[in-house]
């Protein structure tokens, strides 16, 4: 069963630690996407990724990192928490052209006390 | 400013009525468009999708419109079940930028016995 694991399901966090959310992929998808789910506000782009080493920003990147050294893999960093940060965050991974657009993980609640 | 519009952010149907998600989006370069269902702690999953060479596509109990003049589609669940209940994203994609998408801010939908 094809599927994209998020390290973690919940987490809780203070203000000021840099946090790393994992992501990893089976499918060989050259595509990786972190969002965050905001109640009003949907899913926000944060960063993705085209393939190995390559990052764009998304819509909402200030505050946030990436790192892609392997292909299946697609982390999401958080370099100085702050309370505005906490949110569902959802990791996804797509072909380039994929007709079903993306594969979501299950998500990671971060709450930043 | 938001691309994908989903003005309803709630909807209340009995089970065996037909439901109808709306979405709107601004930017006439979209050209496919995806619907997501997502259960509370899952991440979405994906539904159905259509081209903006079509304008209806079906999946058994679920059709997608497009009307493209009015930068519209909309959902149709029929007959709703209560295992439907969940939220719905509507998503946009430009072809030829690597299943990037733009969602929707979503609606809750629920099914009532």
């Amino acid at each position: 069963d094809v599927k994209v694991t998020q390290s973690s399901r919940y987490l809780v966090k203070r203000t000021g630690e840099k946090v790393f959310l994992e992501c990893v992929q089976d499918m060989d998808h050259e595509n990786m996407f972190w969002y965050r789910q905001d109640p009003g506000l949907g899913l926000r782009l944060i960063y993705f990724s085209y393939d190995v080493k390559m990052k764009e920003k998304g819509d909402i990147p200030e505050g946030y990192s990436v790192s892609r050294e392997k292909k299946e893999r697609f982390s999401l960093i958080l370099e100085s928490a702050s309370t505005n940060q906490t949110s569902m965050y959802l990791c996804a991974s797509s072909l380039p052209q994929g007709p079903h657009g993306y594969t979501f993980g299950s998500g990671t609640r971060l709450t930043v006390v | 400013d938001q691309q994908v519009k989903q003005n309803s952010p709630s909807l209340s149907v009995q089970e065996g009525r037909i439901s109808i998600l709306n979405c709107d989006y601004t930017n006439s370069m979209f050209d496919y468009f995806l619907w997501y269902k997502k259960y509370p702690a899952e991440g979405p999953t994906f539904l159905i999708s259509i081209s903006s060479i079509k304008d209806k596509n079906e999946d058994g109990r679920f059709t997608v419109f497009l009307n493209k003049s009015a930068k519209h589609l909309s959902l149709h669940i029929v007959p709703s079940q209560p295992g439907d209940s969940a939220v719905y994203f509507c998503a946009a994609s430009f072809t030829g930028t690597a299943s990037k998408l733009t969602f929707g801010t979503g609606t809750r939908l629920q099914v009532t016995l």
